[in-house]
């Protein structure tokens, strides 16, 4: 069984510029959620992706957006980075049909600058 | 809004000794509960859960206690070692309403633990 991948580890982008985070959820998972999470603070949520479509968002501008396939990866775009953009990435993927899951990826580790 | 939190930010402990990390919650539609560790430059690993029809669990060296009266959980580690020290969350969701997955999960802010052999 394999766990969830994210890629890149490690990115720096300018201010301004776009970024594409990308996932691939665990074996037998078909959700994938996205969390922020600031150096110090626990991970905030960002949206959640069921069957190709957004299923819940936090409270982030629409700048940030997202994609799941259908081999249920998933993709974490963000738009006009700003410098507090700078945060861990984490992935987490999930199955829709119940129990616990929420299994975690590594995370990207994006600085702008 | 809703939040989790935690009582503690840093809980230092020896090796061997018995460490008990607290969360306070205050969404009372939560009825799913994990604990989480985080190692530097890693993502959250899943230590144990427990849902709202339980008060306790327990797992290899981890117990995790719920007081949904006083909106409280608790996560014990028996016989601590230098391994166990990483940052702990609690973190809670509520199942969906067709009561057939969950949703966004909440984290608290963390508790730093330390373990000195």
């Amino acid at each position: 069984e394999t766990g969830v991948t994210q890629s890149p580890t490690h990115l720096i982008k300018t201010r301004g510029q776009q970024v594409t985070l990308r996932c691939s959820s665990q074996s037998g998972h078909n959700t994938v959620s996205w969390y922020q999470q600031a150096l110090g603070q626990g991970p905030q949520f960002i949206f959640q992706y069921y069957r190709e479509e957004e299923n819940g968002r936090g409270n982030f501008p629409p700048r940030f957006s997202g994609l799941q396939f259908p081999n249920y990866s998933s993709e974490l775009n963000v738009n006009a980075l700003e410098l507090d953009d700078s945060a861990l990435y984490l992935c987490a993927s999930s199955s829709w049909t119940g129990n616990y899951g929420y299994t975690f990826g590594s995370g990207t580790r994006l600085t702008v600058v | 809004g809703e939040s989790v939190g935690l009582h503690l930010p840093t809980l230092s402990v020896q090796e061997g000794d018995n460490s008990i990390i607290n969360c306070a919650y205050s969404n009372s539609a939560s009825d799913y509960f994990i604990w989480y560790k985080q190692e530097s430059g890693k993502g959250p690993q899943f230590i144990i859960d427990i849902r709202s029809n339980m008060d306790k669990r327990q797992g290899q060296r981890v117990t995790v206690l719920l007081n949904k009266t006083v909106k409280h959980l608790s996560l014990q580690i028996a016989a601590t070692q230098p391994g166990d020290s990483a940052v702990y969350f609690c973190a809670e969701t509520a199942l969906n309403a067709g009561g057939t997955s969950y949703g966004k999960l909440t984290f608290g802010q963390g508790t730093i633990l330390t373990v000195h052999p």
